[in-house]
């Protein structure tokens, strides 16, 4: 079965870091663009940013920029977004998700990681 | 400000038809026909429905349909069934980003 499997849930207080990891199954990482969505509580869907197959390339939402880092590891083939300076308002399910044997739009999506920001 | 504006909410009858539209606030969104539709129940992660603008995931109902005019694009469900109730997504994309709208809730009387 095709599917992106994610890092269970977080908590963190502001100021701090979190990373969120995506694995794939059924199919080859590696060789997906890799996107990251993500949902505040009761709010609508926010595109974070992108990493492309060879991990040299990124691109993030104008208001993600300067905090958000989308990496690769070939050894645990999974990708990994960090997210700094976190602050109640970073409160959100992320997703990672990609467009698998797609033209458009993104057919494969992770269950979702729970990260909450509080003091 | 949203680049991919949509209606809160539309709601129907079973059997009914629904069109929810989306339109982009900049004119190099929905330039090219990189138009998807997501619909999500709570507690899920978003399912994909259409993709560049009318075409059909495989096992996707036949009863979801996309078209593009402009700058607005359409998502129509026809034949309304209570398990179509949930929120819907539009999303597009540029060289550089990808976008969603603001999302609709569909509601089934």
């Amino acid at each position: 079965q095709v599917q992106l499997v994610q890092s269970g849930a977080e908590v963190r207080k502001p100021g701090a870091s979190v990373k969120v990891s995506c694995k794939a199954s059924g199919f080859t990482l590696s060789n997906e663009y890799i996107h990251w969505v993500r949902q505040a509580p009761g709010q609508g869907l926010e595109w974070m940013g992108v990493v492309n197959p060879n991990g040299g390339s990124t691109g993030f939402a104008q208001k993600s920029q300067g905090r958000v880092t989308v990496t690769r590891d070939t050894s645990t083939s999974a990708v990994y977004m960090e997210l700094t300076s976190l602050t109640s308002e970073d409160t959100a399910l992320y997703y990672c998700a990609t467009s698998f044997l797609s033209q458009d739009g993104f057919n494969i999506w992770g269950q979702g990681t729970m990260v909450t920001v509080s003091s | 400000q949203s680049a991919l504006t949509q209606p809160a909410s539309v709601s129907g009858s079973p059997g009914q038809s629904i069109t929810i539209s989306c339109t982009a606030t900049r004119s190099d969104i929905l330039y090219y026909n990189y138009v998807s539709w997501y619909q999500q129940h709570p507690g899920k992660a978003p399912k994909l429905m259409i993709y560049a603008v009318s075409n059909r995931p495989s096992g996707v109902s036949n009863r979801f349909s996309g078209s593009k005019s402009g700058n607005t694009a359409s998502l129509t469900i026809s034949g309304l069934q209570a398990e179509d109730e949930a929120d819907y997504y539009c999303s597009s994309h540029t060289a550089s980003s990808t976008f969603f709208g603001t999302g609709t809730k569909v509601t089934v009387l």
